[in-house]
């Protein structure tokens, strides 16, 4: 079945600096690429999403990258600000079933 | 707000009990899914529900049963509990059965076992 790693498990940034997270899947099939944010005390939130046939996409500050030949995507977070401050989940899905990353925990330093 | 409803927000039980969480998707969603989310753990799938029929199982222990009304509400029945089921449960709807339409999660129920 499909297996998704996430790097890395945690993340300190400065405010105002860039955080990349980075995840690798191993399902050729897999065609959807969701990524959630996870506030304490709330569930997952989706934040922004890629499908197979696109190598990027932005929304605001947030992007995500594909790269289908090396099955590994990423976001990128710029201008970081406290409310960014959560745990964020990859996922890649082949139509048939979402698996998850283990999740980043990133903190923003004011 | 996602749109997704879930209760009750915390509950506390004893070992042994039996509990019911109940879901309300989001308007106009067929599909509705249930995870696990253990302390530093991620989220563990454990079975999707798509208009009324059991559509896939994960990590589901034969303790634990689900199941999806007409009217689409969800319920996740933990039987002769355990501590080690407390955890975060999460229900999620999405607009079709397939895994590659968006997901949307409710805030879920805070399960503790003692």
């Amino acid at each position: 079945g499909e297996n998704v790693e996430q790097h890395p498990s945690t993340l300190s940034v400065q405010e105002g600096d860039s955080a990349v997270i980075k995840c690798t899947y191993s399902d050729s099939a897999s065609n959807y690429f969701p990524w959630y944010k996870q506030e304490l005390g709330k569930g997952p939130q989706l934040i922004i999403d890629i499908r197979s046939n696109v190598g990027e996409k932005k929304d605001q500050r947030i992007a995500v990258t594909l790269n289908k030949t090396a099955k590994h995507f990423s976001l990128h977070i710029t201008e970081t600000q406290p409310e960014d401050s959560a745990v964020y989940f990859c996922a890649a899905s082949n139509d048939y079933k979402l698996s998850f990353g283990a999740g980043t925990t990133v903190t923003v330093r004011a | 707000d996602s749109g997704v409803t879930q209760t009750p927000k915390h509950l506390i039980t004893a070992t042994g009990q039996r509990v019911t969480l109940r879901c309300s998707p989001r308007s106009g969603d067929l599909s509705v899914y249930w995870y696990q989310q253990s302390l530093d753990q991620g989220l563990q799938f454990l079975i999707q529900y798509y208009n009324g029929e059991e559509r896939a199982k994960g990590n589901i222990l034969e303790r634990f049963s689900a199941q999806q009304f007409p009217d689409l509400h969800s319920e996740l029945n933990l039987s002769s509990l355990e501590l080690g089921d407390s955890a975060l449960y999460f229900c999620a709807s999405s607009a079709q059965g397939r895994d590659n339409s968006p997901l949307h999660f409710g805030n879920g129920t805070r399960l503790t076992v003692t």
